[in-house]
């Protein structure tokens, strides 16, 4: 079984800030991760992923994240946040040996002030 | 390629009443998920499809609730007797193939009074 520790409820910061929003997985098994984002009263939307070689991962809009196996983390960071990434985020993790299910943490959100 | 739909987005019920809700996975999609998220928490996982099949089932999916998946390809949420617990975003997810990378959709919002 897999779980997911996201270490802040709430994230705030200034516009053209760097920031990073903190994950922490438990596994028994290889996994995958990912980021997914929502915005208010909309769906998750997918950011980045890591599935395998390179454990760092980069989304088109400016974050990133690093896969460390050592320290089961996968924090996701953004040298300069922008008002419109105010939004709630998701760490999830599955399993590698399987097609099932993603578990979720419980979100951070991040709030960026002008 | 659309997107996952659902329907309805929004739906106001009187506890006690049933509910239906219909996903619309990504076509050629086989495996497909239910989530529900409460107001400041991260989804929790309901049940999983690949194809026709009910793979798993969460213990959070309790009598009241069924999902099916007839032919593979939609799939329908149906809680009854709802109660106020109940009410919660109910979230559809798919994902195709060998890929490991999921994708949702907007998701129903349910408030039971």
């Amino acid at each position: 079984a897999q779980s997911v520790t996201q270490l802040d409820s709430q994230v705030p910061v200034f516009e053209e800030a760097p920031v990073e929003l903190r994950c922490n997985y438990s596994s028994s098994v290889s996994v995958y991760l990912f980021w997914y984002v929502q915005y208010p009263n909309q769906g998750l939307q997918l950011l980045l992923k890591y599935l395998s070689g390179s454990t760092l991962v980069e989304s088109i809009n400016g974050f990133e994240a690093e896969f460390n196996k050592s320290q089961t983390s996968f924090h996701l960071r953004k040298p300069s946040v922008h008002i419109s990434d105010t939004a709630e985020y998701f760490c999830a993790v599955k399993g590698s040996s399987n097609t099932g299910k993603l578990i979720f943490g419980q979100g951070t959100t991040l709030q960026v002030k002008p | 390629d659309t997107g996952v739909s659902q329907n309805p987005r929004h739906k106001i019920t009187k506890r006690g009443q049933n509910v239906t809700f219909r996903c619309d996975p990504i076509s050629e999609h086989n495996r497909l998920y239910w989530y529900r998220q409460t107001l400041g928490q991260g989804p929790e996982f309901l049940t999983y499809f690949q194809n026709e099949a009910q793979l798993e089932k969460s213990r959070l999916l309790s009598d009241r609730f069924s999902a099916e998946r007839p032919k593979g390809s939609f799939s329908t949420l149906e809680i009854q007797r709802t109660e106020q617990g109940d009410s919660a975003m109910y979230l559809c997810a798919s994902g195709g193939g060998t890929g490991n990378t999921i994708y949702f959709g907007e998701g129903s919002w349910l408030t039971v009074v």
